[in-house]
């Protein structure tokens, strides 16, 4: 119940398509549902995040979209550029809780220009 | 403003030594979170401590793995008598407390165990 989950394991991409990262989950009582991005030899960074009580969130050309009723969430991102090459983790957490992020396996994007 | 600093960046222990790995939150966060990354895999939650507490180890071998977050100082990620499974990236995150903790973490860039 505790894990979620991430498909594709990789994704290449032409620059200026969009990338699609999907992720589900078990959990009913997970509110909080950030994506990370990482650069290789990095720390994850948050990328963007979004809140159960919405079904989209759009911050420039990264957009997550939700399904409360289906128990998964996607990230988008628009006219992919080649910088965007990185692994993405999409993870879930409950507030209140411990707090603890729990991750996906994460998905290798690669853009070719 | 210094992010999460992590130190060492990377580590080389033969087998059946010590590790230890230190993490310096960012300035004014009270939480800390230690992950383990290994290779092609996603980050595993190991424990997640406040000063002085340990509030969620579920994520922690049940032997030779230890953490702390002392009063005064970093937190310390201990592993004894380590092993070639051990060897991972290991990732501290820190978020601050109460009103002003979003849910994010921040991460520092990792300390890299190599276990020969």
């Amino acid at each position: 119940q505790q894990q979620v989950k991430q498909s594709p394991q990789s994704l290449i991409v032409q620059k200026g398509g969009i990338s699609i990262i999907n992720c589900a989950y078990e959990n009913t009582a997970f509110d909080y549902f950030p994506w990370y991005q990482q650069f290789p030899g990095k720390g994850p960074a948050l990328l963007i995040a979004i809140r159960p009580d919405v079904s989209e969130k759009k911050e420039g050309r990264f957009t997550i979209s939700f399904n409360k009723s289906a128990k998964q969430f996607s990230l988008h991102i628009m006219d992919s550029q080649p910088g965007d090459s990185a692994t993405y983790f999409c993870a879930a957490s409950i507030k209140g809780g411990s707090e603890k992020l729990v991750f996906g396996k994460g998905t290798k994007l690669t853009v070719n220009p | 403003n210094a992010g999460v600093m992590q130190n060492p960046r990377h580590l080389v222990r033969r087998r059946g030594q010590e590790a230890r790995l230190r993490c310096s939150p960012m300035k004014g966060h009270s939480h800390v979170y230690w992950y383990r990354q290994l290779p092609e895999e996603g980050l595993k939650f190991m424990v997640y401590l406040q000063k002085e507490n340990i509030i969620d180890e579920s994520g922690m071998p049940k032997e030779r793995f230890s953490a702390e977050f002392p009063k005064e100082g970093p937190s310390i990620l201990r592993i004894q008598q380590v092993v070639r499974g051990d060897s991972a990236a290991y990732f501290c995150a820190s978020s601050p407390w109460g009103k002003e903790n979003t849910g994010e973490l921040f991460f520092g860039e990792g300390s890299r165990l190599t276990v020969l």
